[in-house]
């Protein structure tokens, strides 16, 4: 069955950097294109990213663009989300995706908290 | 990148029928027929209702219905259960991208 696990979260400072991962099986992750989706504590859901299954169209959302790269390793089977210059705005949960507006699988979801 | 716009919250009896509401513009629920609907428990993540304007996944129950109309989608319950109490979100392609409704609060009375 697909299984999207998502990890890397945690505390971190403002301005600091933080790298998400997420483990894919079940399916053939190459032939997807893949979404971060972020949801702050008590808001509504928020496209971060997504890249597709060769890695060679990304988006970003214009909130994070500049300081967010996502990026995959098809042979590893893996999504990654790289955070620099973190900001408060950015605590949320942060649910690894598969597919860009019809997402049939989530992951759990990784917390990041950015406070001092 | 302005979110749809739904309703905060909506509410109905056990067994009655509720339709929430998703505006967009022509530039995304107008313009594609790639909108999709997202059932959320309070911990849990978000669940696939409703894809490409009215279809629904393997295994969603048929009391769930959507619908376009211009440049505003719909999501309709019906026989409304106690367990269809969530947050509701809308998703449309937007060329390039993907935007996502507000969320709307379903409260069976």
């Amino acid at each position: 069955q697909v299984q999207l696990v998502e990890s890397g979260g945690g505390l971190v400072k403002p301005g600091g950097s933080l790298r998400l991962s997420c483990a894919a099986s079940g399916f053939t992750f190459s032939d997807y294109y893949m979404s971060w989706i972020r949801q702050a504590p008590g808001k509504g859901l928020e496209w971060v990213s997504y890249i597709s299954s060769s890695g060679s169209t990304i988006y970003y959302a214009d909130s994070v663009k500049g300081r967010f790269t996502i990026s995959r390793d098809n042979a590893k089977n893996s999504l990654y989300l790289q955070m620099n210059s973190l900001r408060a705005e950015d605590t949320a949960v942060y649910y690894c995706a598969r597919d860009t507006v019809t997402i049939g699988y989530w992951g759990q979801g990784t917390l990041v908290t950015v406070s001092s | 990148q302005s979110a749809l716009t739904q309703p905060a919250s909506v509410s109905g009896s056990p067994g009655q029928s509720i339709t929430i509401s998703c505006t967009g513009t022509s530039s995304d629920v107008g313009s594609y027929n790639l909108v999709s609907w997202y059932q959320q428990h309070p911990g849990k993540a978000p669940k696939l209702m409703i894809y490409e304007v009215s279809k629904r996944p393997s295994g969603v129950s048929n009391r769930f219905s959507g619908s376009k109309s211009g440049n505003t989608a719909s999501l309709t319950i019906s026989g409304l259960q106690a367990e269809d109490e969530a947050d509701y979100y809308c998703c449309s392609y937007a060329g390039s991208r993907g935007v996502f409704g507000g969320g709307t609060k379903l409260t069976v009375l």
